[in-house]
């Protein structure tokens, strides 16, 4: 079993549509979740970043964590075609030095 | 602007010939790291560095060597590249030790050896 979980997609949805994006992991050390966003061409930029268990918040961006299940997503209300883009999820223990582990990355597209 | 900064953007070159990817960031992180991205495989660490003059391996170092003589800069370095090589690379900068903090991203280096 692989890590970090990440289904590639693609995932299409219109435009407004509420999307749900999701990882699952097998190590129970990790601490610290992110969540990337990745254009064609670009480098991932860091959406949403969490310390352990719980939700957050950012404008139409929410994360959650929930632990016991290893079980993290990554919710975008009223989507825009400027969030066509991949999402990686990436996580890490809170040991020194230890790797960030990322997801494939899920390739979303939203229609006009 | 806060910055990672990688060169060169793209290069094709052929089996065993020397090349060197630079890497610069002006937030003064301590911490760096080389990534490459497969289809099918995501991004993997290659190498890290916790500060100056200290790197460790990452998941995927062979062939690889880096160096950290400076805080900013991380050069990638393939002695002698090989085909199976040929991907994208990115370099990450955060702060602190531990790397525990958000990375931040340069915009790759798409490599192609023949």
């Amino acid at each position: 079993q692989k890590e970090v979980e990440q289904d590639p997609g693609p995932l299409s949805v219109p435009e407004g549509a509420i999307v749900s994006l999701n990882c699952t992991y097998s190590n129970s050390a990790f601490q610290y979740f992110m969540w990337y966003r990745q254009y064609s061409r670009k480098g991932p930029e860091l959406l949403m970043y969490t310390y352990s268990s719980g939700n957050k918040e950012d404008g139409r961006f929410t994360a959650q964590v929930d632990k016991s299940s290893k079980y993290i997503s990554l919710f975008i209300r009223d989507s825009q075609p400027s969030d066509s883009a991949t999402y990686l999820c990436a996580m890490r223990t809170d040991q020194a030095g230890t790797a960030l582990i990322f997801g494939k990355g899920t390739t979303l597209s939203v229609s006009s | 602007e806060a910055q990672v900064t990688q060169n060169p953007r793209y290069l094709i070159t052929v089996t065993g010939k020397k090349l060197t990817v630079t890497c610069s960031q002006n937030m003064n992180h301590e911490y760096m790291s080389w990534y490459r991205q497969d289809p099918g495989l995501g991004l993997r660490q290659i190498y890290y560095s916790m500060n100056v003059e200290v790197t460790d391996k990452g998941d995927v170092p062979e062939g690889y060597k880096v160096s950290r003589k400076e805080k900013r800069n991380f050069p990638l370095i393939l002695e002698s590249p090989s085909p199976n090589q040929t991907s994208l690379y990115f370099c990450a900068s955060s702060p602190g030790g531990q790397g525990s903090k958000p990375q931040h991203f340069g915009d790759g280096t798409r490599l192609s050896i023949l």
